[in-house]
């Protein structure tokens, strides 16, 4: 059956500094991968996807994920984040029945 | 171009009492997904929709039961609410099997 694990629940950085979310998978098969950010009281917004390819993906506001099949890894990384990063984020695989991870929530120091 | 909207943005009803919501798909889309997203927790998936028929459904239970029509707008419907029945309802657009793109949820209080 197809899962998702987000190993941390809350995460503190501050302003500026370098982002790495963890996202971990089970599925039988090649995964569709997604991750998306969710603001208090709001939708999801898709940040990027995967689906095959550069295991490198790019996505909106300046984040990247890396597929990594060997791990059952995609984790989602920053390179300097902002104050308006704060949000909950959600990994999520499949195709039409996605699953979830429970989320991890960013809090950004300034 | 209008993305996915859903309403009521928000609704409160009574243990027992039925429920109605209602999602339009962003242009273009033809499928619509519903999924169920407690506080604090991430969204489950209730069921998908594709050419006005259930193609695939999650672990709820049948009180839980939805409509597409033509224009591929949806509906979803909980019969008789049950407490735990309290949580964000989201709607997902999407063409075949490709990303999914989310509404603003309808909140759904059950006292």
């Amino acid at each position: 059956a197809q899962s998702v694990t987000q190993p941390d629940i809350h995460i503190t950085v501050s302003e500026g500094a370098s982002l790495e979310l963890r996202c971990n998978y089970s599925y039988g098969a090649t995964p569709y991968l997604f991750w998306y950010v969710q603001s208090p009281g709001q939708g999801l917004q898709l940040l990027l996807k995967y689906f095959s390819g550069d295991t490198l993906v790019q996505g909106i506001k300046g984040f990247e994920a890396e597929f990594k099949r060997s791990q059952s890894s995609f984790n989602l990384r920053k390179p300097s984040v902002h104050w308006s990063d704060a949000a909950e984020y959600f990994c999520a695989v499949g195709a039409n029945d996605m699953r979830f991870g429970a989320g991890t929530r960013l809090t950004v120091k300034p | 171009d209008a993305g996915v909207t859903q309403s009521p943005t928000h609704l409160i009803k009574t243990r027992g009492q039925q429920v109605t919501l209602r999602c339009s798909p962003k242009s273009g889309h033809d499928t619509v997904s519903w999924y169920q997203q407690a506080l604090g927790q991430g969204p489950q998936f209730i069921f998908q929709y594709y050419e006005e028929e259930e193609r695939q459904r999650g672990n709820f239970p049948d009180r839980f039961s939805g409509h597409q029509f033509p224009n591929y707008s949806s509906e979803l419907n909980v019969n008789a609410l049950l407490l735990g029945d309290s949580a964000l309802y989201l709607c997902a657009s999407s063409s075949g099997t490709r990303e999914q793109y989310f509404g603003p949820g309808t909140r759904l209080t059950v006292t």
